[in-house]
């Protein structure tokens, strides 16, 4: 079975511009959240939707955006990147939603430059 | 208060030794409590969720103590292979219906031969 995938893995981004992050859950979760992990910190809440509804949303400003589409995947979408953006963002899924353990995808690596 | 606080390490160690990591929650209601392990730009893995009886996996024993709010991991016997980053989770009842994982910023373990 294919665990969570996410694309890209690497992306380097000029500052001010867009960027969408893209994960697929394991097949039967429909849980999908998303952390920004910078170095040295664990990994810091953004979004999680459940059943294509936001259910959780973390202190992150409003540029920060993200859906989920019928099939579960789930796309995180940052506007007007800053340097500070500049992180490991990781995808998690669940069965169903939080209480039981998260699998983690390789994560994408956000260079803002 | 941190809602999740861990001691960042780093904790050296000799190969064969025992360690022990303690992990503090601010929210006396949360309800799961999990350890996970990072390696190097590597994405967190499972190692094994926390339970008030407390539980074993081979080398590794979790335990929590709600009164105090803390869990802690054990190892013993430690292998070159036990170094990595090992990350705190408490899982918090719902808010606006979404069980939210906060994680730790993680202990560093380096075992040396």
């Amino acid at each position: 079975d294919a665990g969570v995938t996410q694309s890209p893995t690497h992306l380097i981004k000029t500052r001010g511009q867009h960027v969408t992050l893209r994960c697929s859950p394991i097949s039967g979760h429909k849980s999908v959240s998303w952390y920004q992990q910078v170095l040295g910190q664990g990994p810091q809440f953004i979004f999680q939707y459940y059943e294509k509804e936001e259910r959780g949303r973390g202190n992150f400003p409003d540029r920060f955006s993200a859906r989920q589409f019928p099939n579960y995947s789930s796309e995180l979408n940052v506007n007007a990147l800053l340097l500070g953006d500049s992180a490991l963002y990781l995808c998690a899924s669940s069965y169903p939603q939080g209480t039981t353990e998260a699998f983690f995808g390789q994560g994408t690596r956000l260079t803002v430059v | 208060r941190k809602e999740v606080e861990q001691d960042p390490g780093p904790f050296n160690v000799p190969e064969g030794a025992t360690v022990a990591f303690n992990c503090t929650y601010s929210n006396s209601a949360s309800q799961s409590f999990f350890w996970y392990r990072q390696d190097c730009r590597k994405e967190p893995k499972l190692l094994m969720s926390v339970y008030s009886s407390g539980n074993e996996d081979g080398r590794f024993t979790a335990q929590l103590n709600r009164a105090s709010q803390y869990i802690s991991l054990l190892i013993r016997d430690s292998k070159l292979s036990d170094s990595a980053t090992y990350l705190c989770v408490v899982t918090s009842p719902p808010s606006g219906g979404s069980y939210i994982p906060t994680f730790g910023r993680g202990t560093s373990l380096i075992v040396h031969p």
